[in-house]
């Protein structure tokens, strides 16, 4: 498909496990952002690529999160010691070049990660 | 704090009216608005997006108004249809923040045939 996919649409995990939640971006977006949408709340930004490099990890609610994207295009978003706070649905998306002066970029969405933690 | 905020959870509309779904925001440095629908168990689709330098961007049934001086926008849905039902979602971006977007928490449009 030429969508953003999410793997695994689902995952349950026990309180202070570790989970990684992958990302395949459209081919060829160079920029991807990952957001995490908890229930009634609108999406929340995590952290953003440009190409390899997190050129803003300043959404990242503590050093529990991190994530990367080794080669350009998969991002793979790793939790450690997850909470039950940590539960809700966590969201990709890419951008041809994300944005910058004069010029912005729609980004498309993957249907997201439901994690439930226990 | 919000810094954008949809006050409407929810709005029930009768097919072949209009929709009109609003937004504020209270950050000045906002350049680039956007509007979002999000269905069950899918990622938000984009709709149509607005410039700062812009007030009103229209696209179809779709139209966007943007009032800078009121740090209000809307969306305006002509003529609505059922399909239309969904999780609408306001979006912005702050002018050199590369684009990560700062969101609303949706208004859940209904519209009845």
């Amino acid at each position: 498909g030429a969508g953003v996919s999410q793997t695994p649409s689902n995952k349950v995990t026990e309180k202070g496990k570790y989970v990684e939640l992958r990302c395949d971006p459209i081919s060829g977006h160079t920029a991807l952002y990952w957001y995490r949408q908890s229930l009634g709340q609108g999406p929340e930004f995590l952290i953003y690529f440009q190409g390899t490099g997190a050129a803003d990890d300043s959404g990242l609610p503590n050093d529990r999160f991190f994530a990367v994207r080794p080669e350009g295009s998969v991002s793979t978003l790793k939790i450690q010691r997850t909470e039950r706070g940590d539960s809700a649905v966590y969201l990709c998306a890419s951008s041809p070049r994300g944005a910058g002066r004069l010029y912005y970029n729609e980004q498309f969405f993957g249907p997201g990660t439901r994690l439930t933690v226990l | 704090d919000q810094q954008v905020k949809q006050n409407s959870p929810s709005l029930s509309v009768q097919e072949g009216r209009i929709s009109i779904l609003n937004c504020d925001y209270t950050n000045s440095m906002f350049d680039y608005f956007l509007w979002y629908k999000k269905y069950p168990a899918e990622g938000p689709t984009f709709l149509i997006s607005i410039s700062s330098i812009k007030d009103k961007n229209e696209d179809g049934r779709f139209t966007v108004f943007l009032n800078k001086s009121a740090k209000h926008l809307s969306l305006h849905i002509v003529p609505s249809q059922p399909g239309d039902s969904a999780v609408y979602f306001c979006a912005a971006s702050v002018e050199g923040s590369q684009g990560n977007l700062i969101f609303g928490k949706g208004t859940k449009l209904s519209v009845k045939p």
